[in-house]
């Protein structure tokens, strides 16, 4: 089983419509989750962190469900510019160091 | 603020040669990670250093090495390239990578092609 696991996709949403992307990880001694939006060609950039409580920025919900090892991403109300690949990052301390595990992304195409 | 910058954007180079990419990290940040990434992959990490010093490692072969300088900026360098080593290759900079978990900031990569 991978460390971080991730529908690969692609989601094709139209526009106002509203998508929820899970990504399921192994480790339960897993610390902290992230996720990072990709557009194409260009550098992952961090959309959000995600903690245990839930939280919220604006059209983005995150959720950690630690008893069952996922988190999810909710976009609701879809923009054309919402296109692009979310990566799913779990950190876990590993020694003295932080382990940083990288989902292979979800495609999400939000269509006019 | 500066954000993290990476050189040069794009580069060419043939197989058996040799390359060195380079990063200077976000004002304030002390650690760099690198990662590799092929075209519909997520990012594959290779390495990472903080106070001059590999702390961790990917799977990743010796032909990939790596430096960090007083000034916290670092360098990737690939010896020996092979085709399969054509990829986004991206730095990523964060504070206190030992025990922070402040999430990481990437610069624009650098995108490198062998012929």
């Amino acid at each position: 089983r991978k460390e971080v696991e991730q529908d690969p996709g692609p989601f094709n949403v139209p526009e106002g419509a509203t998508v929820a992307f899970n990504c399921t990880y192994s480790n339960s001694a897993s610390q902290s989750f992230f996720w990072y939006r990709q557009d194409c060609r260009k550098e992952p950039k961090l959309l959000m962190s995600v903690y245990s409580s839930g939280n919220e920025d604006g059209r983005f919900t995150a959720q950690l469900n630690r008893a069952s090892q996922y988190i999810s991403l909710l976009i609701r109300d879809s923009k054309l510019s919402d296109s692009a690949t979310y990566l799913c990052v779990v950190s876990l301390n590993a020694g003295n160091n932080r382990k940083l595990i990288w989902g292979l992304g979800t495609s999400l195409a939000v269509n006019p | 603020d500066a954000g993290v910058t990476q050189s040069p954007t794009h580069l060419i180079k043939t197989r058996g040669q040799q390359v060195t990419l380079r990063c200077s990290p976000k004002s304030g940040h002390d650690t760099v990670s690198w990662y590799q990434q092929a075209l519909g992959q997520g990012p594959q990490f290779i390495f990472q250093y903080y106070e001059e010093e590999e702390r961790q490692r990917g799977n990743f072969p010796d032909r990939f090495s790596g430096h960090q300088f007083p000034n916290y900026s670092s360098e990737l360098n690939v010896n020996a390239l092979l085709l399969g080593d054509s990829a986004l290759y991206l730095c990523a900079s964060s504070l206190a990578g030992g025990y922070s978990n402040q999430p990481q900031h990437f610069g624009d990569g650098t995108r490198l092609s062998i012929l």
